[in-house]
């Protein structure tokens, strides 16, 4: 199975300022039809996860445009530009190039300084 | 805006057979564009993929639980199923249903969960 490896598992973050949040596999994420299935998730406290991004960098309906998703091959990254308050909770990526099964990172705890 | 709702026993024994089921509310469960799963929560832990479903019956599973899982689908109910064979208490966790909107690009909806404990 592939192995999602996320960096760092906890961060404090300024009201306002920008964070990022670091995500490896163990294998390249490209598939043989081109795409990179790779998304990210948020779960606030007591919620059920929400999918944020999909494909890398593509924005799901109703996700603010602080959210932004990059990367390739085997290094992906999630930045938010401007944290809120809303946005503390866990975040987690996962692949779905290699499935079955999905395999999803350890999660990086959010949190406001 | 399509709603997911887990639904079974919150307590289960070691060694018996945890059985929940999703309920969906539209005909999207019958359509050939999505994919239906259950992925489960430990406590204090990350998420874990279970298994997923297509409206055909056509079903794949984490190699790491596919010995314990079925998963089905009944299209008339608007409902998919899971039952989870020998449990232990690594089997407590919170128990999410959700909608694959394709095989590779995962959840994008999502029900509230169930918290399942298994004791005696």
């Amino acid at each position: 199975d592939v192995v999602m490896t996320q960096s760092p598992l906890s961060l404090p973050v300024t009201l306002g300022q920008p964070a990022s949040i670091s995500c490896n596999s163990s294998q390249s994420l490209v598939h043989s039809d081109g795409n990179i299935y790779l998304n990210w998730f948020q779960q606030r406290p007591g919620q059920s996860p929400r999918r944020l991004i999909y494909k890398v960098s593509n924005r799901d309906s109703g996700v603010p445009d602080r959210f932004s998703g990059s990367g390739s091959g085997t290094d992906f990254t999630l930045q938010i530009s401007r944290v809120e308050a809303d946005d503390v909770g866990l975040y987690y990526c996962m692949q779905g190039t290699h499935w079955p099964p999905y395999t999803f990172g350890q999660g990086t705890k959010l949190e406001i300084k | 805006q399509l709603q997911l709702q887990e639904s079974g026993p919150g307590l289960v024994k070691p060694s018996e057979t945890l059985s929940l089921t999703c309920t969906v509310s539209s005909d999207s469960i019958s359509s050939s564009n999505y994919y239906w799963g259950w992925i489960r929560q430990a406590p204090g832990k990350g998420l874990e993929w279970i298994g997923s479903i297509y409206y055909s019956g056509s079903t794949y599973y984490n190699p790491s639980l596919k010995s314990r899982v079925t998963i089905s689908v009944d299209t008339s109910k608007k409902q998919f199923s899971l039952k989870l064979s020998s449990v232990t208490d690594a089997d407590t966790a919170v128990y999410y249903c959700a909608r694959c909107s394709s095989r590779k690009n995962g959840m994008d909806v999502w029900g509230q969960g169930t918290t399942v404990t298994v004791s005696s």
